[in-house]
């Protein structure tokens, strides 16, 4: 049973439009939601979330988290070919020890020129 | 400052074979956690290591799949007797600050 849900799984835009990635979770104590951007090799860190409604930015990426209702999104303005990769979102919950990360499927971005 | 480093990049084992897949940290990260992507799948948690202690393996298969971070050296995960079905992408990450850090991942394939 998946705790991590991403939507959706994959998109195709056109430079310069704006997208938003969704993650919605399930876990029992919520500790952190994490984000990362996967090409072909390491998923590179973008954000940790840990408190509703305090937006993380870099750049022209930005998260925010909604504990209430379980969820995160990432947005990304005026998109480049660049962006074109995997969006992970992962969760660590309190239960698990230090660490463990629940990941979804992730989200395929493709950006055309 | 060197990012997870993961090695080898590709593998290719027959079935029956071993695979050792290695793994070092970042520079002052003393925790290691392993993962496995299949296609069309999510990153699913392995095991967690800290120096010379497994904290928790309780993704990793019981039979055929072990792993070690010895005080020197990196971090092991190995594979014995291979089937097809280990086919895969195995990353290691390591952590500070409750973040972690992934490593290009190693690929392997059994024929």
């Amino acid at each position: 049973e998946d705790k991590v849900v991403q939507s959706p799984l994959s998109l195709v835009v056109h430079e310069g439009d704006t997208v938003t990635l969704n993650c919605s979770y399930e876990v029992t104590n919520f500790r952190s939601l994490l984000w990362y951007k996967q090409e072909k090799k390491a998923p590179t860190f973008l954000f940790m979330l840990t408190s509703s409604g305090i937006e993380k930015k870099s750049g022209r990426l930005s998260s925010i988290l909604d504990k209430k209702e379980l969820f995160s999104i990432l947005n990304i303005t005026a998109t480049q070919t660049g962006d074109s990769a995997v969006y992970l979102c992962a969760v660590a919950d309190r239960g698990s020890t230090l660490g463990r990360l629940y990941f979804g499927r992730g989200t395929q971005l493709t950006v055309w020129p | 400052n060197a990012g997870v480093m993961q090695n080898p990049r590709h593998l290719v084992r027959r079935r029956g074979q071993e695979a050792r897949l290695r793994c070092s940290p970042m520079k002052g990260h003393s925790h290691v956690y392993w993962y496995r992507q299949l296609p069309e799948e999510g990153l699913k948690f392995m095991v967690y290591l800290q120096k010379e202690n497994i904290i928790d393996e309780s993704g990793m298969p019981k039979e055929r799949f072990s792993a070690e971070f010895p005080k020197e050296g990196p971090s092991i995960l190995r594979i014995q007797q291979v089937v097809r079905g280990d086919s895969a992408a195995y990353f290691c990450a390591s952590s500070s600050e409750n973040i972690q850090y992934f490593g290009a991942g190693t690929r392997l394939s059994v024929l």
